[in-house]
């Protein structure tokens, strides 16, 4: 069975704070695909990252950075420099042996002035 | 622009009635699905179709019926045998042949019963 446990239930920081959100997974499948969205006040969720198995590279793009470590199953999320307009509820999504996409209970990031 | 439409998004329902949630999307995507999500619970599946005509339940599919009769539309019933339909439901849809690429999602429907 595939499980994602986002322990962090919700996050408050000041603008310019560096954040980071843990995502642990579980699955016996040797191939999977790692995902975050994010959920603004709106309701939709945005697609942020997909992560394969086989690729460790962590990855940067522009103030977001995800941290994939398969020896501790874990797929992290770092906002740097955080901004109001990053307040949202994200969630982590793994998807393994081609099956349904399954969700972490999310993290509530809340950015104050 | 493709993408998935949910209405209404705002819905009330009085105890006791059925009310349906309508998803449409225009991307071609084979599959589509629908996910409720509770305060502190994450998304949870209630019904997938990866296919006209054919669909399966997902891990709350209790009180809920879907149908796809057409591959662009997915609606979801919420019956009165749904003990808590109070919910946001959300809608996706993804390309058989890139669904590892993850869902594409609507903005959701908030269905209140009064």
């Amino acid at each position: 069975a595939q499980k994602v446990t986002q322990a962090q239930t919700e996050i408050s920081v000041v603008e310019k704070e560096d954040v980071t959100l843990d995502c642990v997974y579980e699955t016996r499948d040797t191939t999977y695909y790692l995902f975050w969205y994010k959920q603004p006040p709106s309701g939709e969720l945005v697609f942020l990252i997909r992560r394969n198995s086989f690729d460790e590279q962590n990855e940067i793009s522009g103030r977001y950075s995800w941290n994939f470590q398969k020896s501790t199953s874990s797929f992290n999320f770092t906002i740097t420099a955080s901004q109001v307009v990053d307040s949202a509820v994200y969630f982590c999504a793994l998807m393994a042996g081609f099956q349904k996409l399954v969700f972490g209970t999310g993290t509530r990031l809340l950015v104050s002035p | 622009d493709g993408g998935i439409t949910q209405s209404p998004k705002y819905l009330f329902r009085k105890e006791g009635q059925n009310v349906t949630l309508s998803c449409e999307q225009n991307l071609n995507h084979d599959a589509m699905y629908w996910y409720r999500q509770d305060p502190g619970q994450g998304l949870r599946l209630i019904y997938y179709s990866q296919i006209v005509n054919d669909f399966q339940k997902g891990d709350i599919a209790e009180g809920y019926s879907v149908s796809r009769e057409k591959k662009e539309s997915f609606p979801l019933t919420v019956t009165s045998a749904q003990k808590n339909p109070t919910a946001f439901y959300l809608c996706a849809s993804s390309s058989q042949m890139q669904g590892s690429y993850g869902y594409t999602f609507g903005s959701g429907t908030r269905l209140t019963v009064v």
